[in-house]
């Protein structure tokens, strides 16, 4: 049973430059949850979806991000017109259930701003 | 928002000793999670807790769900070296609809032969 796959697992963006992080859930898993992670930080909540629906965007920056989880293929985070402090590893995570079941975590995509 | 706090930062002890760790908050949560970050990867689930009071164990992993519903520990017995890492506690609230996890800023754990 795959996991949680992500992609890229490095993307390297100029300023001002588009990026887009796809993932996977793990298979059945329905649930689909955002994460950014900064060198010597803890996992800090960006959105969680569900198919097609935004369930909660509260960590997410009102501006230049956004996230879908369309009915057919994988979650996408668009970051547009990226800037170097938007230089972090991001995190999929994917769950059977909302409340109170736990996530599994892809590998990450590592986004470098030069 | 919510922060969890996790104590120590930072260990370094000999293999084959005890590791202790814990994770605090101001608010009560209704679920508790530990995990293991290795470098270059994911977050990976060891332990979940879903009741007050409730320790469970994973191999040579123990954890507890605190009493008052606000802290929980960890607990590595006769360490090895690839028990290095970062260990993060996560915990979610209770609310009406679903509440996203809360995670600690992580005990990164090194391991002496």
């Amino acid at each position: 049973n795959a996991g949680v796959m992500q992609n890229p697992r490095h993307l390297v963006r100029r300023r001002g430059q588009e990026a887009r992080l796809r993932c996977s859930p793990m298979k059945g898993h329905s649930h689909v949850y955002w994460y950014r992670q900064l060198p010597e930080e803890g996992l800090k909540f960006m959105v969680y979806l569900q198919k097609e629906n935004i369930i909660d965007e509260s960590g997410m920056p009102k501006e230049r991000f956004s996230a879908e989880f369309p009915k057919e293929g994988p979650s996408i985070l668009r970051i547009q017109q990226v800037v170097r402090g938007d230089s972090a590893a991001y995190f999929c995570a994917s769950s059977p259930q909302g409340a109170n079941s736990p996530l599994h975590f892809g590998n990450g995509t590592r986004l470098t701003v030069t | 928002g919510q922060q969890l706090n996790q104590n120590p930062q930072s260990m370094f002890i000999q293999e084959g000793e005890d590791v202790s760790m814990n994770c605090t908050s101001s608010s009560i949560f209704n679920t508790w999670l530990w995990y293991k970050q290795d470098p270059g990867e994911g977050p990976v689930l060891l332990i979940a807790l879903y009741k007050a009071g409730e320790l469970t164990s994973n191999g040579r992993l123990t954890a507890q769900f605190g009493i008052t519903r606000k802290d929980s520990f960890l607990n590595i017995s006769a360490s090895i070296p690839s028990d290095v890492g970062i260990y993060f506690c996560a915990g979610q609230q209770p609310a009406s609809g679903n509440t996203p996890l809360v995670f600690g800023k992580g005990t990164r754990l090194s391991v002496i032969a």
